[in-house]
């Protein structure tokens, strides 16, 4: 069975940290990893897609890497604002682009 | 360019009630995908097309959702009749063709069924 965890479930840290979010996967036979940020009662927005083929992807101060050896992927939010706060999900999908999903962090970012 | 539109944002429905989602995708994308998000979890797809053909439906409880893309453009989702573990969010997501490109999604529609 294809399963996706996410690490920590929430986060609290003050305005400026760099942090870190950790999702692991169990299928190394993935197509794409996609990064999302979900608003409360909002969708899904995606932030970063990382092909099989590629590291790590960067936008603005985010970075997120790949490594499906491990089956790992991380994501990297440098000085964080309090407008980062939010729920971040991870999702691998297979050939088929059908999304597989880890619970998400929820992350509050304190002025 | 506009996004995905969905419709109602919300609906509160009893037990053993129809209910009826809307989705319009981005233009030109082929591939449209049906999510169902309960509280506190990942969303999980229920249903995929690629243009007006089901790739993947494994996971829709067929006895009581049913979903069609006619002409290959709108989707609705369906459920009938509801019961009270359907209370979720259905999130609608369209990429460009297959899986190489990136999923957008769409607000979502928060169903509440009492």
């Amino acid at each position: 069975k294809q399963e996706v965890t996410q690490i920590p479930a929430a986060l609290s840290v003050p305005e400026g940290e760099n942090l870190v979010l950790n999702c692991s996967f169990t299928d190394s036979a993935i197509y794409n990893l996609q990064w999302f940020r979900q608003d409360p009662g909002k969708g899904l927005t995606s932030l970063l897609l990382i092909q099989s083929s590629q590291r790590e992807q960067t936008s603005g101060r985010l970075n997120a890497s790949l490594d499906k050896s491990s089956g790992r992927s991380t994501l990297y939010i440098a000085a964080s604002q309090p407008g980062d706060s939010a729920t971040y999900l991870c999702a691998f999908s297979g050939n088929t682009g059908k999304l597989i999903f880890g619970q998400g962090t929820t992350l509050q970012v304190k002025p | 360019e506009a996004g995905v539109a969905q419709s109602p944002r919300y609906k509160i429905i009893e037990k053993r009630q129809s209910v009826a989602f809307w989705c319009n995708p981005i233009s030109g994308h082929a591939t449209l995908y049906w999510y169902q998000q309960i509280l506190g979890q990942g969303p999980k797809l229920l249903i995929q097309f690629q243009n007006n053909g089901v790739v993947d439906d494994s996971q829709l409880p067929k006895d009581r959702f049913s979903a069609e893309r006619l002409k290959g453009v709108d989707s609705t989702l369906k459920i009938q009749p509801a019961k009270l573990e359907d209370s979720a969010v259905y999130l609608c997501a369209s990429s460009l063709t297959d899986a190489a490109y990136e999923q957008y999604f769409g607000p979502g529609t928060r169903l509440t069924v009492t």
